[in-house]
Order: structure tokens, then C-alpha cells, then sequence
């Protein structure tokens, strides 16, 4: 079975400071894996995803993402944390079924300090 | 623009009053979806459909009930509410690639309803 797991519910950083939000997965076939951001009061926004193509994806906004199938891992990154930053993140796997649903992982709060 | 829409964003309502939360997309995607989010679960799907006429059961169906009788539209309907149905709804559409889960999910704003 698929599964998506994030690795703390709330993460803070400085402004200007290295921004990771973990992810984790669980697939038996080659995953499609994506990360949303939502902000307060507003739907989900696609940042990233990763199709099998190349295993570093860029995102909007200066986010990045890299995909280690050894470490069943697709971490978010950012070099440097700006106040809109602030957000809840989503990591995601497609389901490789009909349903071709999202399972998400249970949210990172990303809160970033003046 | 392209987008997903919802209304209403917000709804109050009593145990057993029958609801209907609208969801239109003007993308002609085929693929359309309603999913809950509850705190410290993410996301999760309650119905799905691939065309119009055609849906299905997501994880969560019990007390739901979705239509598609037009590619643009996808309400789900809560025929009788219970508090448990407390949540955040979301719809989101996205084109319809047979064999692919590589196709984006466009989200709406949103739904917060409140059953009391």
C-alpha cells in the first residue's frame, strides 16, 4: 500500500535560514510524488512534483525537491526562508490504481521568525 | 482564469438538514474529486469520477453522495449531515490520462462546514 509520511507537524525557521520539510514514502512501483503549499484561508497549491524525469525538481517560488529512492525520501528545500513562506506543506503520492487519488501526508506548518 | 470553484466557502448547519456543496471547473478536465481535511490527517478522498455520469467510492464515502451530469460540475451532496461530517471540503479537478498518476490535482478554496 501507498503511503506519505512528514516528519514534524510544525517547523520554524529564521528568515534567510535553510528551509527542509521532510517527506517520506511508501510504494511498491515508482511513485509520483508531488508537494502542495496551502496558505491560510486558500486551497492547496501545487509546488512541485516528480514524474520519473529527473530526480532534483524546482518548484515555484525557489522551492526544490530531490528524489532519493534509496532513502524512499522526497524532502522540500529552500535556501533561504522569506515571511511569506509561512504556510502549511503537503506531500503527496498518486495512487497507481484507478482512482488515481492523492494520499497526502498529515501537513508540515512552516513558520518562519523575523 | 483557470480555476475550481466552491460555494459556499463557509456553511453552519444542523444534524439532518440536507446540504449540497457546488464544485465547477472550467478546465474540461475529466478527472474530478472531492476530498475532507482533518487536522493531523491531511487530505483525505471521498468520491472521485473520471467522466461524466461515471464516479466512485474514495476512502471516506459513508455519508456522502456525489453527481456529474456535466463535465464542468461535481457537487457533493450530504443528505443528512452529522457533527462528524465537521471538516474542511476540498474539490479538485485535473485532465484525465489513462495509466498516468502524473497528472496535477487543481484544488478549490474550499468549504468549511459546521454541523451542530
Amino acid at each position: 500500500a501507498q503511503s506519505v509520511t512528514q516528519l514534524g507537524s510544525h517547523v520554524s525557521v529564521s528568515e534567510g535560514a535553510l528551509v527542509l520539510l521532510r517527506c517520506n514514502y511508501s510504494s511498491s512501483v515508482p511513485p509520483y510524488l508531488f508537494w502542495y503549499v496551502q496558505y491560510p484561508n486558500q486551497g492547496l497549491q501545487l509546488l512541485l512534483k516528480y514524474t520519473s524525469a529527473a530526480t532534483l525538481v524546482k518548484g515555484i517560488n525557489g522551492f526544490e525537491a530531490e528524489f532519493k529512492k534509496s532513502e524512499t525520501s522526497f524532502h522540500l528545500t529552500k535556501p533561504s526562508a522569506h515571511m511569506s513562506d509561512a504556510a502549511e506543506y503537503f506531500c503527496a503520492v498518486s495512487k497507481m490504481d484507478s482512482s488515481y487519488k492523492l494520499i497526502f501526508g498529515s501537513g508540515t506548518r512552516l513558520l518562519v521568525r523575523p | 482564469e483557470a480555476q475550481v470553484t466552491q460555494n459556499p466557502r463557509y456553511l453552519i448547519t444542523v444534524t439532518g438538514k440536507k446540504l449540497t456543496v457546488t464544485c465547477s471547473q472550467n478546465m474540461n478536465h475529466e478527472y474530478m474529486s472531492w476530498y475532507r481535511q482533518d487536522p493531523g490527517l491531511g487530505l483525505r478522498q471521498i468520491y472521485y469520477s473520471m467522466n461524466v455520469e461515471v464516479t466512485d467510492k474514495g476512502d471516506v464515502p459513508e455519508g456522502y453522495k456525489v453527481s456529474r451530469k456535466e463535465k464542468r460540475n461535481f457537487p457533493l451532496i450530504l443528505e443528512s449531515p452529522s457533527p462528524n461530517q465537521t471538516s474542511l471540503y476540498f474539490c479538485a479537478s485535473s485532465l484525465w490520462v489513462s495509466t498516468s498518476g502524473s497528472n496535477t490535482q487543481y484544488f478549490g478554496p474550499g468549504t468549511r462546514l459546521t454541523v451542530l
